[in-house]
């Protein structure tokens, strides 16, 4: 099993340009999300979603959309960059909860936006 | 406004001592988890908690969930270099189920030979 996945690794963008980060699992779990990883405030909910065709906002959800048109795959899309957007992105994925079941975590993409 | 406090937010330490991290909150969690992560990588889970009180074990960590459900500590005996690593509490709030989590801020452990 691949586990999670994510692409790309490493990603520089430019004010207001836009990209889609791609997360995708081979686990079967109902439940993912994407946080957001920065120096002294550990990992922020960006977005999650419970299963195929539902998502929820998370604790910073301004600036990113997402889908779950297939159990596997989450992309997160940055409509149009900014430097504040520049942290580690990571996206986990569980069986049915955050809470109780294991989280597991993908390898994280850190993207710099000048 | 961040809902879990970790303390300390650094530690360096010789290997063979004894640590305890602690994750604070005002707030009432239905459950609470650890993590640790490496330099490059996702955090790896190492224990949830859900009852007020509950202790658990894992080899040389010992996790404990207040009984209020409002904090927990990480007890790390006779630490090694493989302890090296950022640890994370993640709890789920009350009010908002299992589905939402939020994450302390962490605290890095160097362990030295």
């Amino acid at each position: 099993n691949a586990g999670v996945t994510q692409t790309p690794k490493f990603q520089v963008l430019k004010t207001g340009q836009s990209m889609t980060l791609q997360c995708a699992q081979d686990m079967n779990h109902e439940y993912m999300s994407w946080y957001r990883q920065d120096p002294g405030m550990g990992l922020r909910l960006i977005h999650y979603s419970v299963g195929a065709g539902i998502t929820d906002q998370g604790e910073v959800p301004n600036g990113y959309n997402v889908s779950r048109s297939t159990t596997e795959d989450f992309p997160l899309r940055l409509l149009s960059a900014a430097p504040s957007q520049t942290s580690v992105y990571f996206c986990a994925s569980s069986t049915e909860t955050a809470g109780t079941d294991t989280q597991y975590f993908g390898p994280g993409t850190r993207l710099t936006v000048l | 406004t961040q809902l879990l406090e970790q303390s300390p937010q650094f530690l360096s330490i010789q290997e063979g001592e004894n640590l305890t991290v602690y994750c604070n909150s005002s707030s009432v969690f239905s459950s609470l988890q650890w993590y640790r992560q490496e330099p490059g990588e996702g955090p790896v889970l190492l224990v949830t908690v859900v009852t007020g009180g509950e202790v658990k074990k894992l080899k040389r960590l010992t996790f404990q969930f207040g009984d209020a459900r409002k904090d927990s500590s990480l007890h790390i005996t006779a630490a090694q270099p493989g302890d090296t690593g950022l640890y994370l509490c993640a709890g789920a709030p009350q009010n908002t189920g299992f589905q939402k989590l939020v994450f302390g801020t962490g605290t890095r452990l160097l362990v030295s030979p």
